[in-house]
């Protein structure tokens, strides 16, 4: 079992609509999540970062902890089509310096 | 806003030969890492660098590969005898405390 999951997508979705992205988890001991946004030949962007369970809201994002279900999410309201990338999941769990890392959701919105 | 550097942007090399891949951190910035990311497909970590030492890596990272901080300040990487599959986006990451950040990255290509 891979210790972070992530559905590749391509995921598309029209201008304005509500995105979700998610991720599930098997370490329990994860403690401090992560979103980034990768566009294509560049590197990640950090979006989000969650420490613990709850959620987090930061402009048209909110990012979303569910430690009992070991699953996050990442909600993107009034999409636009410069949000078109991809959106990658990371975790570290707390005294380790390893990151573990999603594969990734493509997200295209169309105008 | 403080960034991460890395040069070049862009390295080509010929089978066998070593290279060097550079990397500037965030100032106060105390983890180092490395991570690998062949042309659509996932961010592979590589290896966390912290006070000196590599702290972890990963089964990508063999003997071919090392890292080093030379004058305190550039955080490198060094292939020693580059293979065709070595051909790649290569990421620096620093952090001072809960989240990294990302370089721009080098794109390595192995004729």
């Amino acid at each position: 079992q891979k210790e972070v999951e992530q559905d590749p997508g391509p995921l598309s979705v029209p201008e304005g609509a509500i995105v979700s992205l998610n991720c599930t988890y098997s370490n329990s001991a994860f403690q401090y999540f992560m979103w980034y946004r990768q566009y294509s030949r560049k590197g990640p962007e950090l979006l989000m970062y969650t420490y613990s369970s709850g959620n987090k809201e930061d402009g048209r994002f909110t990012a979303q902890v569910d430690k009992s279900s070991k699953y996050i999410s990442l909600f993107i309201r009034d999409s636009q089509p410069s949000d078109s990338a991809t959106y990658l999941c990371a975790m570290r769990p707390y005294n380790f310096n390893k990151f573990y890392f999603g594969s990734g959701t493509k997200l295209n919105v169309k105008p | 806003e403080p960034e991460v550097t890395q040069t070049p942007s862009h390295q080509v090399t010929q089978m066998g030969q070593e290279v060097i891949l550079r990397c500037v951190p965030i100032s106060n910035h105390l983890y180092f890492y490395w991570y690998r990311q062949i042309l659509g497909q996932k961010v592979e970590f590589l290896v966390s660098f912290y006070n000196n030492e590599i702290s972890e890596k990963s089964e990508i990272f063999d003997d071919q590969f090392s890292v080093e901080r030379p004058d305190g300040s550039n955080f490198t990487l060094k292939i020693r005898s580059t293979k065709l599959e070595d051909s790649a986006m290569y990421f620096c990451a620093t952090r001072r405390t809960d989240t990294q950040y990302f370089g721009p990255g080098t794109r390595l290509t192995v004729l």
